[in-house]
């Protein structure tokens, strides 16, 4: 069974703090992907990766940073936090890209 | 690159009736279509998928149809029941290094 797990479920900081959310996935999957939630928005891709050390923009990567060292750990990285990243923050693996992707359980972020 | 449109964007029906959700794409190439339900404060899972090769596929109540020529797909679900209330995503990718084009969602609402 595929296990999707995130560091945090809530977060709450100050705007500007640097913020890392971790994702680990057990499955050895090659590819990682970070979206964020927000109503009416659906699911927006901030940045993904296929392999380790490589990374590519998503959607939205505004604000954002990732980091792949190792591969079953995907981290995100908010450099100066802003109150409009306040948002559910979902991390998802798959083995190739034309295969199911696993969610993890999501971190909602509250930057005050 | 893939546009993926949803609708509709909220549906309520009435328990035991059948909910369709349609989404069109832009991509010719896209070879994959997966639908994603998340349920109110869980993560999103896989619920059905289908390929390009094939036009309909089943499982138990709900069903994907595929029409390539039309870039189109749809989900129906049958014999709805409460548990089925939730958020319905779909998504489309063609293999290759680009990621999933999720759809914006279907808010379900099934009432008893």
């Amino acid at each position: 069974d595929v296990k999707v797990t995130q560091s945090s479920r809530y977060l709450v900081k100050r705007t500007g703090e640097k913020v890392f959310l971790e994702c680990v996935q057990d499955m050895d999957h090659e590819n990682m992907f970070w979206y964020r939630q927000d109503p009416g928005l659906g699911l927006r891709l901030i940045y993904f990766s296929y392999d380790v050390k490589m990374k590519e923009k998503g959607d939205i990567p505004e604000g954002y940073s990732v980091s792949r060292e190792k591969k079953e750990r995907f981290s995100l990285i908010l450099e100066s936090a802003s109150t409009n990243q306040t948002s559910m923050y979902l991390c998802a693996s798959s083995l190739a890209a034309v295969e199911t992707q696993y969610f993890g359980p999501g971190t909602r972020l509250l930057v005050l | 690159g893939e546009n993926v449109e949803q609708h509709p964007s909220t549906l309520s029906v009435q328990e035991g009736d059948s909910a369709v959700i349609k989404c069109t794409y832009s991509d010719s190439a896209s070879n994959y279509f997966p639908w994603y339900k998340q349920e109110l404060g869980k993560r999103p899972q896989l619920i059905i998928d289908i390929r390009s090769n094939v036009g309909e596929k089943k499982d138990q109540r709900i069903a994907v149809t595929l029409n390539k020529t039309a870039k189109h797909f749809s989900l129906h679900i049958t014999e709805t029941q409460p548990e089925d209330s939730a958020v319905y995503f779909c998504a489309a990718v063609h293999s290759g290094n680009t990621p999933l084009v999720f759809g914006k969602g279907t808010r379900l609402s099934v009432i008893a």
